[in-house]
């Protein structure tokens, strides 16, 4: 069964430093997106990208943050300069859109990402 | 603003006794609710999206409903292995983000 693959499943970083979330989308999908979750709190949607650019975006999602879709196959997440309040699991999603406008995504196991 | 509300924030049965979890939402135009379990340090694996008031899905020992206001995801008959995190998510508007709830915690002793 198809499933989204994201790497690595932990990253430990400097704060300042950049890091880049890997994810590999069910390959049939036409929507990616990334949510993060901290530590005990809930699902926070972060980007969702379409067509080869940002469709939606939350608060969150600010200059420190960047997608990209190098190549047919990859979806990454950027953070430029990490903070400390970034520490947090970082999942990639799917979805090819049915129903005319609603979707079901598809979730990675999740990258944590732990800021120092 | 949209809201999503899951109760109870945790949940602890002996195997075999049956339950229901609580998913309220508040949100304009609602087009999905979704509904997934997520174990411990692994990402959210779905279960069911509902589209409208009346729908109702089944898989295994798990059923999901749907109001105009709420979803229950019912489980029967639960085995330990049903322990997991169960989270509520919408899908509202012209958007594609979901908008969570907390999630149930749920813990099933054998």
């Amino acid at each position: 069964e198809p499933e989204v693959t994201q790497t690595p499943s932990h990253q430990v970083t400097q704060m300042g430093q950049e890091v880049i979330l890997r994810c590999v989308p069910i390959s049939n999908h036409l929507y990616f997106y990334w949510y993060r979750q901290i530590l005990g709190q809930k699902v926070e949607f972060l980007v969702s990208f379409y067509n080869n650019e940002i469709s939606e975006k939350s608060e969150i999602f600010d200059d420190q943050f960047s997608v990209e879709r190098p190549d047919g196959s990859n979806f990454t997440l950027k953070i430029r300069s990490t903070k400390l309040e970034d520490s947090a699991m970082y999942f990639c999603a799917s979805s090819f859109p049915t129903s005319g406008f609603t979707d079901t995504q598809y979730f990675g196991p999740g990258t944590r990402l732990t800021v120092l | 603003e949209d809201q999503v509300t899951q109760s109870p924030e945790a949940l602890r049965l002996q195997e075999g006794e049956s339950s229901s979890l609580n998913c309220s939402y508040t949100v304009s135009g609602l087009r999905g609710l979704f509904w997934y379990r997520q174990d411990p340090g692994k990402g959210p694996e779905f279960l069911f999206t509902l589209y409208s008031a009346g729908e109702e899905k089944e898989k295994e020992r798990l059923k999901a409903t749907l109001t105009k206001k709420e979803s229950f995801l019912h489980i029967t008959a639960p085995k330990p292995e049903d322990s997991a995190t169960y989270l509520c998510a919408v899908q509202a508007g012209s958007n594609y983000q979901l908008i969570w709830g907390a999630g149930t915690k749920l813990i099933i002793k054998p």
